[in-house]
């Protein structure tokens, strides 16, 4: 069965910090990757996704992630926080069928 | 930007009261989808929907469980005799396709059952 994990409970940075998020999976067929974030009472919404081709892929809000295949691995980048971007961050993996596999999520707090 | 809309925001109900979450999707989007995340946990895939009927469900979606979509509009989830262990952030989401994901999710439902 697939599984995603994000190592990352919380995490809490000043203003122009670099952020990266972990997030790594467990499946044996073809993913399909993605990274959604839920500000305070807000829906979730995605940031960006992978099917295939280049693996570092680039996002919405100056966001990006690479797809490292040997390890897993889809972490999560931005070379400079802000504020704004106090959210929790899900790393979510797609199978068969359309159906999202969600890591724990994380906690961001972005400190002013 | 085309929105998923879920009512109600908020909504408390007795144990063993039946309740019904309702959705609108995106309007030419094909395919429905519940989830849920109980306080401190995961969320979870409860059901997708394609053609007026489930294509998938996971273990959690149970008989207590049922969606519908009763007019051109809505999409409903239903639990028949809602339990303690249901209280939980249940949200709606639709996609234009089955592959290759990337949804839009709803707000969500917050239900509480006492």
């Amino acid at each position: 069965a697939q599984s995603v994990s994000q190592h990352n409970h919380h995490v809490i940075l000043s203003e122009a910090a670099s952020l990266e998020l972990g997030c790594n999976y467990s499946y044996g067929g073809t993913v399909n990757l993605f990274w959604y974030v839920q500000y305070p009472g807000q829906h979730l919404q995605l940031l960006l996704k992978y099917f295939s081709g280049d693996p570092l892929v680039k996002g919405i809000k100056g966001f990006e992630a690479e797809f490292i295949k040997s390890k897993f691995s889809f972490n999560l980048r931005k070379p400079s926080v802000q504020w704004s971007d106090t959210a929790e961050y899900f790393c979510a993996l797609g199978t068969a069928g359309n159906m999202l596999t969600f890591g724990g999520g994380t906690r961001l707090m972005v400190k002013p | 930007e085309p929105e998923v809309t879920q009512t109600p925001s908020h909504q408390v109900t007795q144990m063993g009261q039946e309740v019904i979450l309702r959705c609108v999707p995106i309007s030419n989007h094909l395919y429905f989808y519940w989830y849920r995340q109980i306080l401190g946990q995961k969320v979870e895939f409860l059901v997708s929907f394609y053609n007026n009927e489930i294509s998938e469900k996971s273990e959690i979606f149970d008989d207590q469980f049922s969606v519908e979509r009763p007019d051109g509009s809505n999409f409903t989830l239903k639990i028949r005799s809602t339990k303690l262990e249901d209280s939980a952030m249940y949200f709606c989401a639709s996609s234009e396709t089955r592959d290759r994901g990337g949804y839009t999710f709803g707000s969500g439902t917050r239900l509480t059952v006492v």
